[in-house]
């Protein structure tokens, strides 16, 4: 089985930067997915990693260290629509499905 | 393409009685998943399908069915609905076509489910 650890609630300024930590054990890694999903909304793919380092796609950039276990998303020059939910995904084994951890609540106040 | 949706948005079961949840994806996916999402928790998988005719079980399939007799559609089936399948019920696709690669999952909008 996978074990995907995510902080439960954030909060931040808006115009701050504000990074989501996500930690998982597994065997056999594949790749680790960062969803966003808003209050009442479906999850919308943000990011992707399969290989070490640091992903940058406008003001978010997702970083992996499968030595480590580690991921984190970095959200720069936050902005009051950011508030949300992040979710950390995992695929591992042989299964292409990604297992997802419980989500990080981020808040970000004026 | 509207991607993946779902019928209905919201819906209130009393214990015991039977629904179908409608899912429908026009991009020509091969796989489909269901997940369910309690308050606070992450989406666990109930079922996914990698084909037309071909469909397996996730982390909580109990209470639950499914069929795939189209690439389109891949209704979910309540039989006899309980208090705990009150959840919000998320549909989603991927390609299917990386050769087993991980890929992206694009979501429907989501069931709200209410059994009283």
């Amino acid at each position: 089985g996978q074990n995907i650890d995510q902080p439960t609630e954030m909060t931040a300024t808006e115009g701050a930067i504000v990074q989501i930590n996500c930690t998982y054990q597994t065997s056999g890694f594949n790749g680790l997915f960062w969803y966003q999903q808003h209050a009442g909304e479906a999850p919308t793919f943000l990011s992707y990693n399969v290989l070490d380092g640091l992903e940058e796609k406008g003001r978010f950039s997702s970083f992996l260290s499968r030595s480590k276990g580690y991921s984190y998303l970095l959200l720069k020059e936050l902005q009051m629509k950011d508030s949300a939910s992040y979710l950390c995904a995992v695929s591992s084994g042989g299964s292409y499905i990604p297992t997802f951890g419980r989500g990080t609540s981020l808040i970000v106040h004026p | 393409n509207a991607g993946v949706t779902q019928t209905p948005k919201f819906r209130i079961l009393k214990i015991g009685q039977s629904m179908t949840l409608q899912c429908t994806q026009d991009m020509n996916h091969n796989y489909m998943y269901w997940y369910r999402q309690d308050p606070g928790m992450g989406l666990k998988l109930i079922y996914y399908s990698v084909g037309a005719g071909i469909t397996d079980k996730g982390e909580v399939p109990n209470g639950y069915n499914v069929s795939r007799s189209t690439t389109e559609d891949f209704p979910l089936r309540l039989e006899l609905a309980a208090p705990s399948q009150t959840s919000v019920y998320f549909c989603a696709s991927s390609s299917g076509t990386s050769g087993g690669a991980v890929e992206t999952q694009y979501f429907g909008p989501g069931t709200r489910l209410l059994v009283l």
